[in-house]
């Protein structure tokens, strides 16, 4: 099956710096890689995906990027700010029943 | 509109008990999905209900079952509940399964089996 490998497990950032999340997958046919947003004792939230004909996407603050040859896909956050701490998952998943295999989560911590 | 409401939000319960944790949708989505969430572990897919009517295990269902009782509830009960099984419990839903149909997820249950 899939695995998913997820790093760094906690990275510590000064407001305003940019913050990068690592996933690796092991699936060849994964094919949507989608990101969650866990705020400490609240429900993982979705904040942005991709499908693997893009290499990457942005929406404000955030990118992210894909490289299929590698099996690479990373998040990626700029200007960080106290309200970005939280623990980030990355997930893949491909055709057929598209369950999402997550990370380990990454823990981030803006400090202000 | 609630989203995803899940039922308890906080249970202990002594070894060997049973219990329902129970789900409901309001945004008509066809497939539901219940994991769990350990410390270092992530999301491990329990169960999942594809479209009502349908169940099939995910990554641990071993001491879980599950119900779709329709199209917006979908619970699942511990049988007979073991210390391993302490975790938070969440239910999510989607719209489909496919590439674009992100999750939503409940609040979570706490669960503590002593």
């Amino acid at each position: 099956g899939e695995n998913v490998e997820q790093h760094p497990s906690t990275l510590s950032v000064q407001e305003g710096d940019s913050a990068v999340i690592k996933c690796t997958y092991s699936d060849s046919a994964s094919n949507y890689f989608p990101w969650y947003k866990q705020e400490l004792g609240k429900r993982p939230q979705l904040i942005i995906d991709i499908r693997s004909n893009v290499g990457e996407k942005k929406d404000q603050r955030i990118a992210v990027t894909l490289n299929k040859t590698a099996k690479h896909f990373s998040l990626h956050i700029t200007e960080t700010q106290p309200e970005d701490s939280a623990v980030y998952f990355c997930a893949a998943s491909k055709g057929g029943s598209y369950i999402p295999t997550f990370g380990r989560g990454t823990s981030l911590i803006v400090h202000p | 509109n609630a989203g995803v409401t899940q039922t308890p939000k906080f249970q202990v319960l002594k070894t060997g008990q049973s219990m329902t944790l129970q789900c409901a949708q309001d945004m008509n989505h066809n497939s539901m999905y219940w994991y769990r969430q350990d410390p270092g572990m992530g999301l491990r897919l329990i169960y999942y209900s594809a479209s009502e009517g349908t169940t099939d295990k995910g990554e641990v269902p071993n001491g879980y079952n599950v119900s779709r009782l329709n199209k917006r509830e979908f619970s699942l009960r511990l049988e007979s509940a073991a210390p391993s099984q302490t975790s938070v419990y969440f239910c999510a839903s989607s719209q489909r399964q496919g590439p674009g149909y992100g999750y939503t997820f409940g609040s979570g249950t706490r669960l503590t089996v002593v």
